[in-house]
């Protein structure tokens, strides 16, 4: 059981350069969101998936498009990098949106945008 | 105002004291709160979550809810070097997806 994993580790883009973060969960979890972390500025929320075949936006979602390809994988895709896209991201899930709502976070791609 | 506030620290505490966490939150429909614990260049851990008024206690930690003052706190027992870390407070709403709503975070430094 991996819990939430995450590809790539680190990655460095050239302003412009397209790529899609990749995040699956074995955890057999509904619910899946991304989030980017700035230095002092705590965790944003960018795009979530209630469930499969279902994404919704978050706080900053401008600049993101995500797709929910099946129950496990969830992936956040840069479709032009700029450098105010560089940021830590990680992705999350849980079981279910009920009131008890306990997420869990994948290990983080570190992203720097030249 | 932000949503969930927390002193960004740093706090410095000596080996074997307690350390107190603070978390203000702005919205009075929040009905779950968490405590994540970050060390630097790793992913948040969930350590602590409370879902009504009073203390919850686990191990060394203990979470405290006041949904009248709209604050969570975590207290941390014989603080020890391993606790250095960031804490961050989350909330979330009912029916709301599962969103958490983050503060900035409270670096801890826990001297030897």
């Amino acid at each position: 059981n991996a819990g939430v994993t995450q590809t790539p580790k680190f990655q460095v883009l050239k302003t412009g350069q397209s790529m899609t973060l990749q995040c699956a969960q074995d955890m057999n979890h509904n619910s899946m969101y991304w989030y980017r972390q700035d230095p002092g500025m705590g965790l944003r929320l960018i795009y979530y998936s209630a469930s499969e075949g279902t994404t919704d936006k978050g706080e900053v979602p401008n600049g993101y498009n995500v797709s929910r390809l099946n129950k496990r994988e969830f992936s956040l895709r840069l479709e032009s990098a700029a450098p105010s896209q560089t940021s830590v991201y990680f992705c999350a899930s849980i079981r279910d949106r009920s009131q008890m709502v306990e997420q869990y976070f994948g290990p983080g791609t570190r992203l720097t945008v030249t | 105002q932000k949503e969930v506030e927390q002193n960004s620290g740093p706090l410095s505490v000596p080996e074997g004291a307690i350390a107190s966490l603070n978390c203000t939150y702005s919205d009075r429909g929040s009905q779950s709160f968490f405590w994540y614990r970050q060390y630097s260049g790793k992913s948040p851990e969930l350590i602590m979550s409370i879902y009504s008024n009073g203390d919850k206690e686990d191990g060394r930690f203990t979470a405290q809810l006041n949904k009248a003052s709209q604050y969570v706190s975590l207290l941390i027992r014989d603080s020890q070097p391993s606790d250095s870390a960031t804490y961050l407070c989350a909330v979330s709403r009912v029916n709301q997806g599962g969103k958490l709503i983050f503060g900035q975070g409270t670096e801890l430094s826990v001297k030897p």
